[in-house]
């Protein structure tokens, strides 16, 4: 399968600020997903990712709070824009590979 | 009511027993069905992969998908410490279309 690095893997924001999430693939794929995964609670999809178009949001999403780039076909980002407390979550990259999907090992990000 | 319901455990064995994972949905276009275990700190990663009903089967590892009646399973035999993880199900209408997630459910297989 896929392998993704992803990264930080961990970091603690103060409130106000921004934080850039990294995911690279070894291999080239047409979609990336960003998933959050809130503490206790089940993964949910921020956006979708498609090289050279804008990121599909999902509803509660939105560009502004988590803006996404997509320059080529193995690396995406994910910004996560004035975090709050509630920001305070697990964010995954994933990408579509032969059957299923592949994830990243996360990025968990604790806002104060 | 949300589109996936699993009952989130805490489920706990001893080692060698038969665990049995389920999850209900309520979306009748859900075509694809997925299960994945994520261990502590790490992503989730793919276990069984089925398209519509039936069974399919992969070591210690069964998955079950019964359409008509909107229920999914997954069983480990001989259940082993190493696989005390979360297990999560997933679904989606499409292939490659949007995965929806169950709540994850917390295994601990004790020795």
């Amino acid at each position: 399968s896929a392998v993704i690095s992803q990264k930080p893997s961990r970091d603690i924001c103060q409130r106000g600020t921004s934080l850039t999430i990294q995911c690279q693939v070894d291999s080239q794929v047409t979609m990336m997903f960003w998933y959050r995964q809130q503490p206790g609670q089940s993964l949910t999809l921020i956006a979708t990712a498609n090289q050279g178009s804008e990121a599909t949001y999902e509803s509660g999403f939105v560009i502004d709070k988590f803006p996404i780039s997509r320059p080529n076909l193995t690396f995406s980002t994910l910004t996560v824009s004035n975090m709050s407390p509630e920001d305070s979550s697990i964010y995954l990259c994933s990408v579509e590979w032969g059957y299923g999907y592949t994830f990243g090992s996360g990025t968990r990000l604790t806002v104060v | 009511q949300k589109e996936v319901e699993q009952d989130p455990g805490p489920l706990s064995v001893p080692e060698g027993a038969i665990v049995s994972l389920n999850c209900t949905y309520s979306n009748s276009a859900f075509q694809y069905f997925m299960w994945y275990r994520q261990y502590s700190r790490k992503g989730p990663e793919l276990l069984m992969y089925t398209y519509s009903s039936g069974n399919k089967e992969d070591g210690r590892f069964t998955a079950q998908v019964d359409k008509s009646s909107k229920y999914i399973s997954l069983f480990i035999r001989d259940s082993q410490p190493s696989d005390s993880a979360t297990y999560l199900c997933a679904m989606s209408a499409t292939s490659y279309g949007k995965l929806t997630f169950g709540q994850g459910t917390i295994l601990t297989v004790h020795p």
